[in-house]
This record gives C-alpha cells, structure tokens and sequence, in this order.
C-alpha cells in the first residue's frame, strides 16, 4: 500500500501569516500518460465531515478560497494557506488515489499562534 | 442538491455484525463509484471500500477485507456496508462518499458511529 505521511503533525502559524503543510508519498504517484499527480487535500473541522479543498494535486475544488493552494510532483506536496484566517482553524489531510486502494495522511492540525 | 445520509450505526459486540446504509440523493446515484471512509474516535481518515456503479468491482482496505462487504443497489439509490466479525479497532463514524472524477471526495455524509464494545 502507498504510504502518506504529513509534516508536521501540528502547527500554530498568526493570523495573516503563510502556512504550509507538506506530504510524502511512499510512492509516486504522478501518472505518466496524463501527467497528473493523483493527489488531494482535505479540511475538517471538529464534528463535520471533510470537506474537500484541492484535487489533480493543485486544482481547487469549487468555491475553496484562493488563499489556498496545492503544489508538488511525484512523491512530494505541499498545501499552502497564503495568509492565514480564524476560520481555517482545522485539521488538514493528504490523499492518494493512484492505485485501486486509497490512503490518506495521518493529519496536520492548524491552530492560531 | 446531493445528499448522503448514513444509518444503522450503534453499539455492538465484539465478534458481532452491524449493517450500515446510505441513501442518496439529488444526483444519478447510479453514474458513480461510492465509497465508504472510517474515523476512529480522534483518529484521522481511513478509506475502507469503494464499489464501482453497478456493483462488478470492490476494493477494500486490508483491514476488513474478509470481514466487511460492500453493496449497492441502484434502483433504492442506497449504499451498504456489511460488517462481519467485528473488532474493537473498527469503533469509528463511518462516512458514505461520493467519489469524483478517478479518486476525490467532494459529498460526503455526516457520518454514522459504529462503537465495538462488550
């Protein structure tokens, strides 16, 4: 199985300032014959679902502010919040799905410095 | 609007079954892959299964495979997870999602708790 692991598991950034959170994938998963990378980002908050914030590994899904942003190929990725607001206050998870089982990161936890 | 709406969660034994549902609702239920994702309590996310539209592929986490099945049936727009041989390790909420274009989830439902325990 292709391994997700986050860094770091926790972080406390001021409000307006940049923060970033990066995966690594045991594996690459950038699919040669589209030159895609099969990799999203997720936010949940406490008692919801997910909810989902970037796909193609920098593609904002509909309606995520452009304060956030996917970057990275291959086998290392990056989300970035540009500068940071109260309500993104959350816990933020990588995925992969380029191959027939999915994983998911173990999660990065954001709070307000 | 899409909805997912998860039930059949509860409190079983351990060694016991539980069967979870979800209903859809608000798009072609049929037209899409589903899936079913686990959170242990303050865990993080576990993708457990996918179907593929009719039914003909099933893909599972190791952890489950043997012990959990997955079904749908289009005509009710229902999904299912049959969960056999339950373990304590498998207590989590699990969700129903819609699986977008080869791998995202941008429905997903509120969740059902499944708590394993004697």
């Amino acid at each position: 199985d292709i391994v997700m692991t986050q860094s770091p598991d926790s972080l406390a950034v001021s409000l307006g300032e940049r923060a970033t959170i990066n995966c690594k994938s045991s594996h690459n998963i950038l699919y040669s014959s589209n030159n895609n990378n099969y990799l999203a980002w997720y936010q949940q908050k406490p008692g919801q679902p997910p909810k989902l914030l970037i796909y193609w590994a920098s593609t904002r899904a509909f309606g995520v502010p452009d304060r956030f942003s996917g970057s990275g190929s291959g086998t290392d990725f990056t989300l970035t919040i540009s500068s940071l607001q109260a309500e993104d206050v959350a816990v933020y998870y990588c995925q992969q799905y380029y191959d027939n089982t999915y994983t998911f990161g173990q999660g990065t936890k954001l709070e307000i410095k | 609007e899409v909805q997912l709406v998860e039930s059949g969660g509860g409190l079983v034994q351990p060694g016991g079954s539980l069967r979870l549902s979800c209903a859809a609702s608000g798009f072609s239920f049929r037209n899409y892959w589903m899936s079913w994702v686990r959170q242990a309590p303050g865990k993080g996310l576990e993708w457990v299964v996918n179907i593929k539209l009719d039914g003909s592929e099933e893909y599972y986490v190791e952890s489950v495979r043997g012990r959990f099945s997955v079904s749908r049936d289009n005509a009710k727009n229902s999904l299912y997870l049959q969960m056999n041989s339950l373990r304590a390790e498998d207590t989590a909420v699990y969700y129903c999602a819609r699986l977008e274009g080869t791998g995202w989830y941008y429905n997903w439902g509120q969740g059902t708790l499944v708590t394993v325990s004697s």
